[in-house]
């Protein structure tokens, strides 16, 4: 089955600057890549997704980038402010079922 | 516009007691159905998934069992608790008849078994 390794686990960053987190899939029929937002004690909610055949797409601070020769997608936010303080989960779905294969997560604090 | 409701919010149960969560949602037709739990500071499991009413397919063997008795309902149980079944548990959905489409998730039920 596919497998999704994500990094950092954690990372700090200074309110203002730029963060990305990385994540890698193993399956190259993996065709759709969402992002997750979830704050403490709810459920995630989407932020951003790409489909395989994009490189590609923003969505004002927040952009994700694929590369499926290497399959790898990063997400990408600018200009971060306190409230982005949260844990971010990636996918991958191959659309069979739409059953997705998540990242371990990476808890993204803010610091203002 | 479509919304998932998950209850109870919080549940604190005894071990060896049952076990109930309903997952619903409105606004839209023929889901698909997804189950997952969340340990404390850890990712998504995805438990169960069900593309159609009474079908149910399981992805961990475990002390839990999920049916779908309505095309919008989705319900967990378990007959008999263990303290590992502690945790988040998230249902979600999908539109059923399309690929590459995202869940929407619920608000979660927070389940502490003592």
């Amino acid at each position: 089955g596919e497998n999704v390794e994500q990094h950092p686990s954690t990372l700090s960053v200074q309110e203002g600057d730029s963060a990305v987190i990385k994540c890698t899939y193993s399956d190259s029929a993996s065709n759709y890549f969402p992002w997750y937002k979830q704050e403490l004690g709810k459920g995630p909610q989407l932020i951003i997704d790409i489909r395989s055949n994009v490189g590609e797409k923003k969505d004002q601070r927040i952009a994700v980038t694929l590369n499926k020769t290497a399959k790898h997608f990063s997400l990408h936010i600018t200009e971060t402010q306190p409230e982005d303080s949260a844990v971010y989960f990636c996918a991958a779905s191959m659309g069979n079922f739409n059953k997705f294969y998540f990242g371990s997560g990476t808890k993204l604090n803010v610091k203002p | 516009s479509q919304t998932i409701h998950q209850w109870p919010a919080t549940l604190v149960q005894p071990v060896g007691s049952p076990l109930s969560l309903e997952c619903t949602v409105e606004g839209t037709s023929n889901p698909n159905l997804y189950w997952y739990r969340q340990a404390a500071g850890r990712g998504l499991q995805l438990l169960f998934y069900s593309v159609g009413i009474g079908q149910i397919s399981s992805e961990v063997p475990q002390n839990l069992s999920a049916s779908r008795p309505q095309d919008r309902q989705f319900i967990l149980s378990s007959k008999k608790l263990l303290l590992s079944d502690s945790g988040f548990y998230l249902c979600a959905w999908s539109p059923r008849l399309r690929r590459g489409e995202t869940q929407y998730f619920g608000p979660g039920t927070r389940l502490l078994v003592l």
